[in-house]
């Protein structure tokens, strides 16, 4: 079956320190692979999405970076974290050739 | 103007009230609707899945998609209070990468 994960699950950071999240997905190939962002009682906000390994579209040209290193991974990253970076950070995948788009659990961000 | 408009709500209803979501588009290259459930400090849940027009349904769940409207609804039928979360609507464009969504209701069911 088709899973994904994503960790951690919570994260306490500091303003100006960097960050890395993590989503990977099992049991399908060629995926295409999303990340959002959720601020408190808000919209989805696309950030960055992948057609292919080491293809990356950004959405908001911010302080955030993706990238791609194999197939069904996808890693959000920041040199340094602003307080405006806090929310609900969720990575999505589309399988290949079809439309629909399945979640993972999230990562909830705090930056201090 | 918004791509989708959906209406934040709360929605407070008592259990076993019929619920009603709305939504509406203003792009007609959209083609394939979809409805999340979210629970607090959750992952979008996919409820639905329809392409084009038409009605789907699923047990206490159906969807309705009126294309010439540009219009799509939820309806949850016998509503329990484990319904209570957001309903997020979204709709993307055949080959597309990108889907859209709404902001999302926020549905109360009252015990």
């Amino acid at each position: 079956s088709q899973t994904i994960h994503q960790w951690p699950a919570t994260l306490v950071q500091p303003v100006g320190s960097p960050l890395s999240l993590e989503c990977t997905v099992e049991g399908t190939s060629n995926p295409n692979l999303y990340w959002y962002r959720q601020a408190a009682g808000r919209g989805l906000q696309l950030l960055f999405y992948s057609v292919g390994i080491g293809q990356i579209s950004s959405e908001v040209p911010q302080n955030l970076s993706a990238s791609r290193p194999q197939d069904r991974q996808f890693i959000l990253s920041s040199k340094k974290l602003l307080l405006s970076d806090s929310g609900f950070y969720l990575c999505a995948w589309t399988p290949a050739l079809e439309e629909t788009q399945y979640f993972g659990p999230g990562t909830r961000l705090l930056v201090l | 103007q918004k791509e989708v408009e959906q209406d934040p709500g709360p929605l407070s209803v008592p259990e076993g009230a019929i619920v009603s979501l709305n939504c509406t588009y203003s792009n007609s290259a959209f083609q394939y609707f979809m409805w999340y459930r979210q629970y607090s400090r959750k992952g979008p849940e996919l409820l639905m899945y329809t392409y084009s027009s038409g009605n789907k349904e699923d047990g206490r769940f159906t969807a309705q998609v009126d294309k010439s409207s540009k219009y799509i609804s939820l309806f949850i039928r016998d509503s329990q209070p484990s319904d209570s979360a957001t309903y997020l609507c979204a709709m993307r464009k055949a080959g597309g990468f990108k889907t859209i969504f709404g902001a999302g209701t926020r549905l109360f069911v009252k015990a």
